[in-house]
């Protein structure tokens, strides 16, 4: 199946800062991403859905000027969380859709983000 | 929001049995179903993608879909230790911008 790489796998940081997670498509085009967010032994949630070179569209509920979406490219798809509280920690998933297979998703690997 | 509903288990199985995992979905218009496998800490793993009625298998998975009853399932044959996973029902409808729409999960466990 198609590759998609997330970056940082782990992040802990202070109430109050920023992190920007990374999304990749390895070895395919991607004009659209999918973020979720998961929280433990609950189902994913969809924040938002990332089209190249257009703004997000956020889910109902989703904050975009906390949650900002940056999709410049058919393989990279960033997700900064801006001023982050102790509320914001989940698990946080990426995805694609192989242009070819459609339909088919593809998850990167998460990244764990902690606001201490 | 169109729903997928799935029995939240945990379903327990010997090793070496069939596990049945079922899902049911509400939009009649939905195309695309879809079956992922997520281990406690990890991604989503796409297990299998079916798209047109009856079953389809691969390996020791078998997905089966009934749109007019509006069912997908998935049967794992000789279980082992190591599908012990949550599996996540995932429908596809193009009216809704092409979003997946995940159900909750069934957690499998099988016991050695």
């Amino acid at each position: 199946g198609a590759v998609v790489s997330q970056h940082p796998s782990r992040v802990i940081c202070k109430s109050g800062t920023s992190v920007k997670i990374e999304c990749r498509s390895l070895d395919f085009q991607a004009t659209t991403m999918f973020w979720y967010r998961q929280f433990p032994k609950q189902s994913l949630m969809l924040m938002a859905t990332s089209n190249e070179g257009s703004k997000a569209t956020y889910e109902q509920g989703v904050e975009k000027d906390k949650f900002l979406i940056n999709h410049a490219s058919l393989t990279l798809s960033t997700l900064t969380v801006t001023s982050a509280h102790p509320e914001d920690s989940s698990f946080y998933i990426c995805s694609a859709r192989d242009r070819i297979h459609t339909g088919e998703l593809f998850f990167g690997e998460g990244s764990r983000l902690t606001v201490l | 929001q169109k729903e997928v509903e799935q029995n939240s288990g945990p379903l327990s199985v010997p090793e070496g049995a069939i596990a049945s995992l079922n899902c049911t979905y509400s939009d009649r218009g939905s195309q695309s179903f879809f079956w992922y496998r997520q281990y406690s800490g990890k991604s989503p793993e796409l297990i299998m993608s079916i798209y047109s009625n009856g079953d389809k298998e691969d390996g020791r998975f078998t997905a089966q879909l009934n749109k007019a009853s509006q069912y997908v399932s998935l049967l794992i044959r000789d279980s082992q230790p190591s599908d012990s996973a949550t599996y996540l029902c995932a429908v596809n409808n193009r009216e809704y911008g092409n979003k997946l729409v995940f159900g909750a999960g069934t957690i499998l466990r099988v016991k050695s």
